[in-house]
């Protein structure tokens, strides 16, 4: 079965502590991307990375970490430097050379 | 940068009333456009889009959008709704300035359906 995972679907953190949140994914898709979702405020992008190895910033990457390891899995570490961290975090993926994108369930973060 | 502007980020309507969710976009450069829809509890899944061809375009469960390409326009519409169609409807264009399938959103429509 086809698909992108995320886990946990909730999480919650004590500030000041960094945490990693997991994306994989068994479509064969080269890009995966990075969002968080707030109420309001659409979704911002906060890393992306077009191949292994290989990831670039975001609208929003302060206080955000990645890596690219391995094509089925783009981890994110929200650390303690980012201001804000409660939110809904979304994985998504495209194919190459395709604006379309596929979505994960999403993680939502809480840190108090 | 490509920015994407959706207005009435709430909107509540009665079932069977007609529903029209506006984009506006401010780089032309692509035909590449999207409505994403997020039911409550379900994820991000894509409503409709538009490639090239007939400007207006069939989604699932009845919607439809229309691309006029002189007023940078990709519009939702949905002649009459249903309880069920309460979500967030989001709106993506490629932002073609940072390259690489990047795609920008608009803050969405927060849709409530009252039956």
């Amino acid at each position: 079965d086809g698909g992108i995972t995320q886990s946990p679907k909730y999480l919650f953190r004590k500030e000041g502590q960094n945490v990693t949140l997991s994306c994989e994914q068994n479509l064969n898709h080269d890009a995966m991307y990075w969002y968080r979702q707030d109420p309001g405020q659409g979704l911002r992008l906060i890393y992306y990375s077009q191949i292994v190895n290989d990831f670039q910033k975001g609208d929003i990457a302060e206080g955000y970490s990645v890596s690219r390891e391995k094509k089925e899995s783009f981890p994110l570490t929200v650390t303690s430097a980012q201001k804000n961290p409660t939110a809904f975090y979304l994985c998504a993926t495209s194919r190459d050379n395709s604006y379309e994108q596929y979505f994960g369930p999403g993680t939502r973060l809480t840190v108090t | 940068a490509q920015s994407v502007s959706q207005h009435n980020h709430h909107v509540i309507l009665s079932e069977a009333a007609s529903l029209e969710l506006g984009c506006n976009y401010s780089y032309g450069g692509t035909v590449n456009l999207f409505w994403y829809v997020q039911y409550p509890g379900q994820h991000l899944q894509l409503l409709l889009k538009y490639f090239s061809g007939d400007p207006l375009v069939k989604g699932i469960k009845g919607f439809e959008a229309e691309f006029i390409k002189s007023k940078f326009s990709f519009n939702l519409r949905k002649p009459s709704v249903q309880w069920s169609d309460t979500a967030e409807y989001f709106c993506a264009v490629p932002s073609p300035y940072y390259g690489n399938n990047r795609l920008a959103f608009g803050k969405g429509n927060q849709v409530v359906v009252i039956p």
